[in-house]
């Protein structure tokens, strides 16, 4: 009964190369958003998603793409993975202003 | 930009001690939330308290707001081994969903 579930939980890849991370939520949530985290534990907003509309786009490379093909689901694209893209990528959900609901997490390393 | 800061990065106590934690923030807030990372996986929200609230409860958890200060404090008391975890904080801007994390709280409770 997973609430947010992200895939994969790992991923290991060449630079270069171009990725996807899937995320799913299943609590009716209508706001999806992706984090960052760096090896420092710092967590910092990448985009969000209202209703499948992007509300929140941060300074991010346009190597990254999110999409949203529906309310529960809010997928990341990276294109052309550099050294410095290795980090914890986080998918969160809430209804409107409640609190967060997180995933585990996608743990990417490239080499 | 990183919005909160925390204090202490580290903290390392004995089980039955209390644990404080502190935040402090730089912009005008709606809320401002407590959240709990355990190794490897993902965030989860413990307590949320409103810039018109001063002090909220929850269990062993104790949280003050200091609007004037642009402070936050987490108290948890009688701590147990289980709680060893990265405490965030993170504030919640005046429109919108967006929250700001602080850079975290690694609290180790021993045995």
């Amino acid at each position: 009964d997973t609430a947010v579930s992200q895939t994969p939980k790992y991923l290991v890849t060449q630079m270069g190369n171009d990725k996807s991370i899937k995320c799913e939520q299943n609590l009716g949530h209508d706001t999806m958003y992706w984090y960052k985290q760096d090896s420092k534990k710092f967590l910092k907003i990448m985009f969000s998603y209202n209703n499948k509309e992007l509300i929140i786009n941060e300074t991010v490379p346009n190597r990254f793409s999110p999409k949203s093909p529906d309310k529960a689901h809010l997928n990341l694209h990276i294109n052309s993975l550099e050294l410095g893209d290795s980090a914890v990528y986080f998918c969160a959900s809430s209804r409107g202003y409640q609190p967060q609901h997180f995933g585990d997490g996608t743990r990417l390393s490239i080499l | 930009s990183q919005q909160g800061e925390e204090d202490p990065q580290a903290l390392s106590i004995q089980e039955g001690e209390n644990a404080t934690m502190n935040c402090s923030y730089k912009t005008s807030i709606n809320n401002l939330q407590w959240y709990r990372q355990n190794s490897g996986r993902g965030l989860v929200h413990l307590i949320l308290i409103r810039s018109n609230e001063r002090e909220k409860h929850s269990g062993r958890l104790r949280v003050t707001l200091d609007t004037s200060k642009k402070s936050s404090s987490l108290l948890i008391t009688a701590s147990r081994a289980a709680d060893t975890a990265s405490y965030f904080c993170a504030t919640g801007e005046t429109s919108g969903s967006r929250l700001t994390f602080g850079e975290g709280t690694q609290l180790t409770v021993n045995p």
